[in-house]
């Protein structure tokens, strides 16, 4: 199956830097990406998605960036506030349905 | 508009005893799925479901774990003859449509399994 995983485990920064959680994926026929934020003891939550015919999407305050060429996705938090302090994981939407593959996660650590 | 909600948050149960949770899906969502996730690790798809009909469960294990999605009423997550290995926390999440074509799913809070 899919398999979709994370540069970095921990990743700290400092409260107003900007931070930048990568991930690589490995089914080239993926058309879909999410990626999505878990706080301790809840469940996770949609930050932003993107779509293959894209290589950009831009939200408040995040970015996600995605290159087919090397399966690589990227989010990028602008001015990181102690409130981004959380697990954050990408999902790759699978060849059938809906089923979403999801890497081990990184851990973001804010500074303050 | 209420989120997909998932009952019990938190669930002791000796070896041997069986648990259940429930999820009910978003307003307007006719797809259900659940995804376990261990400690410090990511969520591993278990099953998808529509009502009355599973779509794909080849995330559940083969013995014990059993799911369902009835015409009326929540999905059920049912998990008999608990054993340690077992405890995890289980999400349910949902979406407005399952088709193969990329829609987003909103996950629940989750249901902390515990076996003692």
């Amino acid at each position: 199956g899919e398999s979709v995983g994370l540069h970095l485990p921990t990743l700290s920064v400092q409260e107003g830097d900007n931070s930048i959680i990568n991930c690589a994926y490995s089914n080239s026929a993926s058309d879909y990406f999410i990626w999505y934020k878990q706080e301790s003891g809840k469940g996770p939550q949609f930050i932003i998605d993107i779509r293959s015919n894209m290589d950009k999407r831009q939200g408040q305050r995040v970015t996600v960036l995605l290159n087919k060429t090397v399966k690589h996705l990227s989010l990028q938090i602008a001015a990181t506030q102690p409130g981004d302090s959380a697990v954050y994981f990408c999902a790759e939407k699978g060849d059938n349905f809906n089923k979403f593959y999801f890497g081990s996660g990184t851990k973001l650590n804010v500074k303050p | 508009n209420a989120g997909v909600m998932q009952n019990p948050r938190h669930l002791v149960r000796r070896r041997g005893q069986e648990a259940r949770l429930r999820c009910s899906p978003m307003k307007g969502h006719s797809h259900v799925y659940w995804y376990r996730q261990l400690p410090e690790e990511g969520l591993k798809f278990m099953v998808y479901l529509q009502k009355e009909n599973i779509i794909d469960e080849s995330g559940m294990p083969k013995e014990r774990f059993s799911a369902e999605f009835p015409k009326e009423g929540p999905s059920i997550l049912r998990i008999q003859q608990v054993v340690r290995g077992d405890s995890a926390a289980y999400f349910c999440a949902s979406s407005p449509l399952g088709e193969n074509s990329g829609n987003t799913i909103y996950f629940g809070e989750g249901s902390w399994l515990t076996v003692v």
